[in-house]
């Protein structure tokens, strides 16, 4: 089936620093990528929608300067936390879509757990 | 706007229990509606899907059937196992295919031997 990797899985920063989360597709070419966020014991909320070779599209209340996300080929997305600070720790889980495989199943990632000193 | 509200876990059952995990939505229209399941340290799988009203998903044994009258899409299984301990996410996408999931906060179910 169809895997969504993440990394890395487990990251810790000092405050002020930046970081990036790669999110790749191993087996197929995903046209269409999302990444969210997870508060403990909360849901997921979605943060953006990157089309390959397009701008991301951020939902509201998203700071696009902050959350900088990159989908320059039909494998890789990447969600750079610039400048982080500690409200910025959660658990950021990646996923992918294929229009050829189903058009409307998204395939996950294990996420990255985000600590931000 | 819209939404998904599930029960409150955690929710604790003996091996070969009957489950029920309840989920029902906000949304206009025919949203398509999932569960997913997170096993300890893994991402989110699909486990079952509807898209139209009356529909059953179904996969491992458990199942879920969309309710349009009751905007529900509760989860069942007739007996679990322990390998059924994980954290359930009902969701939904909005009709229109905007890809957008919106999210329950999650159920964690723990099986006991």
């Amino acid at each position: 089936g169809a895997v969504v990797s993440q990394h890395p899985s487990w990251v810790i920063c000092k405050s002020g620093t930046s970081v990036k989360i790669e999110c790749r597709s191993l087996d197929f070419q995903a046209t269409t990528m999302f990444w969210y966020r997870q508060f403990p014991k909360q849901s997921l909320m979605l943060m953006a929608t990157s089309n390959e070779g397009s701008k991301a599209t951020y939902e509201q209340g998203v700071e696009k300067d902050k959350f900088l996300i990159n989908h320059a080929s039909l494998t890789l997305s990447t969600l750079t936390v610039t400048s982080a600070h500690p409200e910025d720790s959660s658990f950021y889980i990646c996923s992918a879509r294929d229009v050829w495989i189903s058009s409307d199943t998204q395939y996950f990632g294990p996420g990255t757990r985000l600590t931000v000193l | 706007g819209n939404s998904v509200t599930q029960m409150e876990g955690p929710v604790t059952l003996s091996e070969e229990a009957f489950l029920t995990i309840n989920c029902t939505y906000t949304a206009t229209g025919y949203p398509s509606l999932f569960w997913y399941v997170q096993y300890p340290g893994e991402g989110l799988q699909l486990l079952l899907k509807a898209t139209k009203a009356d529909d059953k998903g179904s996969n491992k044994g458990f199942e879920a059937t969309y309710r349009k009258e009751t905007t529900s899409f509760h989860l069942e299984k007739g007996s679990v196992q322990v390998s059924d301990s994980a954290v359930y996410f009902c969701a939904l996408e909005p009709q229109g295919g905007s890809e957008k999931l919106v999210f329950g906060k999650g159920t964690k179910l723990t099986v006991n031997p």
